[in-house]
Protein backbone atom coordinates (compact mmCIF):
# COMPACT_ATOMS: atom_id res chain seq x y z
CA UNK A 1 0.00 0.00 0.00
CA UNK A 2 1.39 3.67 -1.03
CA UNK A 3 1.86 5.35 2.32
CA UNK A 4 3.48 7.91 4.29
CA UNK A 5 3.83 6.81 7.59
CA UNK A 6 5.08 9.22 10.82
CA UNK A 7 6.37 7.98 14.34
CA UNK A 8 5.79 8.70 16.76
CA UNK A 9 1.63 10.16 16.86
CA UNK A 10 2.12 11.83 19.63
CA UNK A 11 5.11 13.01 21.82
CA UNK A 12 5.10 14.99 24.55
CA UNK A 13 8.31 16.07 25.75
CA UNK A 14 10.25 18.53 27.78
CA UNK A 15 11.78 21.87 26.86
CA UNK A 16 15.57 21.15 25.83
CA UNK A 17 14.78 17.45 25.31
CA UNK A 18 16.50 17.05 21.77
CA UNK A 19 14.17 14.68 20.01
CA UNK A 20 13.53 13.45 16.24
CA UNK A 21 9.99 12.54 14.46
CA UNK A 22 11.00 10.38 11.78
CA UNK A 23 8.30 10.31 8.03
CA UNK A 24 9.43 7.80 5.47
CA UNK A 25 7.40 7.10 2.06
CA UNK A 26 7.33 3.57 -0.18
CA UNK A 27 6.31 5.78 -3.23
CA UNK A 28 9.62 6.59 -4.51
CA UNK A 29 8.72 10.25 -4.39
CA UNK A 30 11.75 13.11 -4.78
CA UNK A 31 9.50 15.83 -3.27
CA UNK A 32 9.25 15.48 0.53
CA UNK A 33 8.33 18.26 2.60
CA UNK A 34 7.46 18.97 6.74
CA UNK A 35 4.14 21.67 7.70
CA UNK A 36 3.08 22.43 11.28
CA UNK A 37 -0.82 23.22 11.31
CA UNK A 38 -1.63 25.38 14.11
CA UNK A 39 -5.29 26.34 15.24
CA UNK A 40 -6.45 29.14 12.77
CA UNK A 41 -3.67 28.61 10.75
CA UNK A 42 -3.59 26.96 7.42
CA UNK A 43 -0.39 24.22 7.03
CA UNK A 44 2.94 25.81 7.30
CA UNK A 45 5.94 25.01 5.40
CA UNK A 46 8.66 24.02 7.47
CA UNK A 47 11.38 22.45 5.40
CA UNK A 48 11.23 20.25 2.36
CA UNK A 49 13.24 18.41 -0.20
CA UNK A 50 13.51 17.75 -3.77
CA UNK A 51 15.44 14.83 -3.76
CA UNK A 52 18.23 13.39 -1.66
CA UNK A 53 20.82 15.60 -0.03
CA UNK A 54 18.92 18.73 -1.06
CA UNK A 55 16.72 20.39 1.83
CA UNK A 56 15.97 23.93 1.52
CA UNK A 57 13.87 25.97 4.38
CA UNK A 58 10.40 26.31 4.03
CA UNK A 59 8.08 29.41 5.66
CA UNK A 60 9.02 28.60 9.05
CA UNK A 61 12.12 27.03 9.66
CA UNK A 62 13.57 28.57 13.11
CA UNK A 63 14.13 25.74 15.51
CA UNK A 64 14.13 22.68 12.95
CA UNK A 65 16.47 20.58 11.11
CA UNK A 66 15.71 17.73 8.55
CA UNK A 67 18.27 15.76 6.66
CA UNK A 68 17.69 13.39 3.53
CA UNK A 69 20.14 10.93 3.51
CA UNK A 70 18.28 8.68 1.68
CA UNK A 71 15.55 8.71 -0.48
CA UNK A 72 12.76 7.15 1.18
CA UNK A 73 13.24 9.06 4.60
CA UNK A 74 13.08 12.69 5.79
CA UNK A 75 13.51 13.14 9.63
CA UNK A 76 12.72 16.32 11.40
CA UNK A 77 15.03 17.21 14.28
CA UNK A 78 14.01 19.59 17.05
CA UNK A 79 17.09 20.44 18.43
CA UNK A 80 16.03 22.05 21.61
CA UNK A 81 12.19 21.76 21.46
CA UNK A 82 10.37 24.98 23.21
CA UNK A 83 6.76 25.61 24.32
CA UNK A 84 5.91 27.52 20.77
CA UNK A 85 6.96 24.35 18.89
CA UNK A 86 3.89 22.55 20.11
CA UNK A 87 1.55 21.57 17.48
CA UNK A 88 0.10 19.49 15.05
CA UNK A 89 2.89 17.61 12.18
CA UNK A 90 2.63 16.64 8.70
CA UNK A 91 5.03 14.85 6.66
CA UNK A 92 4.14 15.01 3.06
CA UNK A 93 5.19 13.68 -0.19
CA UNK A 94 4.77 14.35 -3.86
CA UNK A 95 6.38 12.63 -7.12
CA UNK A 96 8.24 16.05 -8.24
CA UNK A 97 8.17 19.68 -8.82
CA UNK A 98 7.65 20.66 -4.95
CA UNK A 99 3.98 19.54 -5.04
CA UNK A 100 3.49 21.94 -7.58
CA UNK A 101 0.95 20.27 -10.08
CA UNK A 102 1.60 16.85 -8.52
CA UNK A 103 -0.82 15.28 -5.39
CA UNK A 104 1.22 15.64 -2.41
CA UNK A 105 0.54 12.45 0.22
CA UNK A 106 0.26 13.58 3.84
CA UNK A 107 1.23 11.01 6.61
CA UNK A 108 -1.01 10.42 9.32
CA UNK A 109 0.03 13.53 11.33
CA UNK A 110 2.62 13.90 15.24
CA UNK A 111 0.93 15.40 17.56
CA UNK A 112 4.01 17.38 19.95
CA UNK A 113 3.34 18.67 23.04
CA UNK A 114 6.49 20.58 24.84
CA UNK A 115 6.03 21.22 28.62
CA UNK B 1 -4.31 38.73 -2.09
CA UNK B 2 -0.68 37.79 -0.67
CA UNK B 3 -2.27 35.12 1.68
CA UNK B 4 -4.72 32.36 0.62
CA UNK B 5 -8.29 32.90 2.15
CA UNK B 6 -10.99 30.50 2.81
CA UNK B 7 -14.36 31.36 3.81
CA UNK B 8 -16.84 30.45 5.66
CA UNK B 9 -14.71 29.64 8.44
CA UNK B 10 -16.97 26.76 9.37
CA UNK B 11 -20.47 25.95 8.47
CA UNK B 12 -23.57 23.53 9.76
CA UNK B 13 -25.77 22.32 7.34
CA UNK B 14 -28.41 19.67 7.28
CA UNK B 15 -27.86 15.94 5.18
CA UNK B 16 -29.18 16.54 2.01
CA UNK B 17 -28.07 19.99 1.74
CA UNK B 18 -26.10 21.49 -1.21
CA UNK B 19 -23.50 23.79 0.04
CA UNK B 20 -20.41 25.77 -1.41
CA UNK B 21 -17.52 27.50 0.23
CA UNK B 22 -14.22 29.82 -1.65
CA UNK B 23 -10.68 29.59 -1.28
CA UNK B 24 -9.26 33.17 -2.60
CA UNK B 25 -5.71 33.34 -3.59
CA UNK B 26 -2.51 35.43 -5.31
CA UNK B 27 -3.57 35.87 -8.82
CA UNK B 28 0.23 36.24 -9.91
CA UNK B 29 2.63 33.60 -10.56
CA UNK B 30 -0.14 30.47 -10.53
CA UNK B 31 1.15 27.04 -10.96
CA UNK B 32 -1.91 25.18 -9.48
CA UNK B 33 -4.99 25.23 -6.94
CA UNK B 34 -4.88 21.75 -4.36
CA UNK B 35 -8.08 20.93 -2.62
CA UNK B 36 -8.14 18.48 0.31
CA UNK B 37 -10.40 16.77 2.37
CA UNK B 38 -9.11 16.86 6.26
CA UNK B 39 -10.71 14.38 8.58
CA UNK B 40 -10.50 14.73 12.04
CA UNK B 41 -7.34 11.90 13.43
CA UNK B 42 -6.52 11.48 9.75
CA UNK B 43 -4.19 12.71 6.80
CA UNK B 44 -5.01 15.22 4.64
CA UNK B 45 -6.66 13.52 1.37
CA UNK B 46 -6.34 15.17 -2.52
CA UNK B 47 -9.09 15.78 -4.27
CA UNK B 48 -8.22 17.95 -7.07
CA UNK B 49 -5.31 19.51 -8.72
CA UNK B 50 -6.30 22.37 -10.88
CA UNK B 51 -3.90 23.90 -13.50
CA UNK B 52 -5.95 26.09 -16.03
CA UNK B 53 -8.36 28.88 -15.72
CA UNK B 54 -11.58 27.72 -15.94
CA UNK B 55 -11.04 24.00 -14.97
CA UNK B 56 -13.79 22.13 -13.39
CA UNK B 57 -12.97 18.77 -12.07
CA UNK B 58 -15.91 16.99 -10.24
CA UNK B 59 -15.72 13.70 -8.21
CA UNK B 60 -18.92 12.18 -6.80
CA UNK B 61 -21.09 14.54 -5.39
CA UNK B 62 -18.02 17.28 -4.82
CA UNK B 63 -16.64 19.56 -7.51
CA UNK B 64 -14.74 22.21 -7.87
CA UNK B 65 -14.26 25.47 -10.51
CA UNK B 66 -10.94 27.29 -10.88
CA UNK B 67 -10.62 31.01 -11.96
CA UNK B 68 -7.22 32.37 -12.00
CA UNK B 69 -7.69 35.55 -13.67
CA UNK B 70 -9.49 37.03 -10.39
CA UNK B 71 -7.92 33.99 -7.91
CA UNK B 72 -10.75 32.26 -6.46
CA UNK B 73 -11.86 28.55 -6.86
CA UNK B 74 -15.30 27.08 -5.40
CA UNK B 75 -15.83 23.50 -3.96
CA UNK B 76 -19.20 22.42 -4.07
CA UNK B 77 -21.14 19.36 -2.30
CA UNK B 78 -24.37 18.41 -3.48
CA UNK B 79 -26.63 16.64 -1.33
CA UNK B 80 -24.23 16.79 1.76
CA UNK B 81 -24.27 13.52 3.90
CA UNK B 82 -22.67 13.18 7.51
CA UNK B 83 -19.48 11.31 5.85
CA UNK B 84 -18.45 15.00 4.46
CA UNK B 85 -17.77 16.38 7.41
CA UNK B 86 -14.62 17.50 7.25
CA UNK B 87 -12.31 20.12 6.48
CA UNK B 88 -11.77 21.29 3.18
CA UNK B 89 -8.24 22.98 2.02
CA UNK B 90 -6.89 24.59 -0.88
CA UNK B 91 -3.16 25.24 -1.45
CA UNK B 92 -2.15 27.69 -3.94
CA UNK B 93 0.77 26.84 -5.68
CA UNK B 94 3.06 29.46 -6.96
CA UNK B 95 6.73 29.62 -5.86
CA UNK B 96 5.83 28.22 -3.16
CA UNK B 97 2.88 25.98 -1.77
CA UNK B 98 0.50 27.96 0.62
CA UNK B 99 -2.15 26.79 2.29
CA UNK B 100 -5.49 28.32 3.51
CA UNK B 101 -6.77 27.64 7.45
CA UNK B 102 -9.63 25.24 5.61
CA UNK B 103 -13.23 25.18 5.91
CA UNK B 104 -14.82 23.38 8.50
CA UNK B 105 -18.17 21.29 7.24
CA UNK B 106 -20.52 19.60 10.06
CA UNK B 107 -23.10 17.58 8.15
CA UNK B 108 -26.07 16.93 10.60
CA UNK B 109 -28.16 14.14 10.14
Amino acid sequence: EAQVTQNPRYLITVTGKKLTVTCSQNMNHEYMSWYRQDPGLGLRQIYYSMNVEVTDKGDVPEGYKVSRKEKRNFPLILESPSPNQTSLYFCASSLTDRGRTDTQYFGPGTRLTVL
Amino acid sequence: ILNVEQSPQSLHVQEGDSTNFTCSFPSSNFYALHWYRWETAKSPEALFVMTLNGDEKKKGRISATLNTKEGYSYLYIKGSQPEDSATYLCAFSGGDMRFGAGTRLTVKP
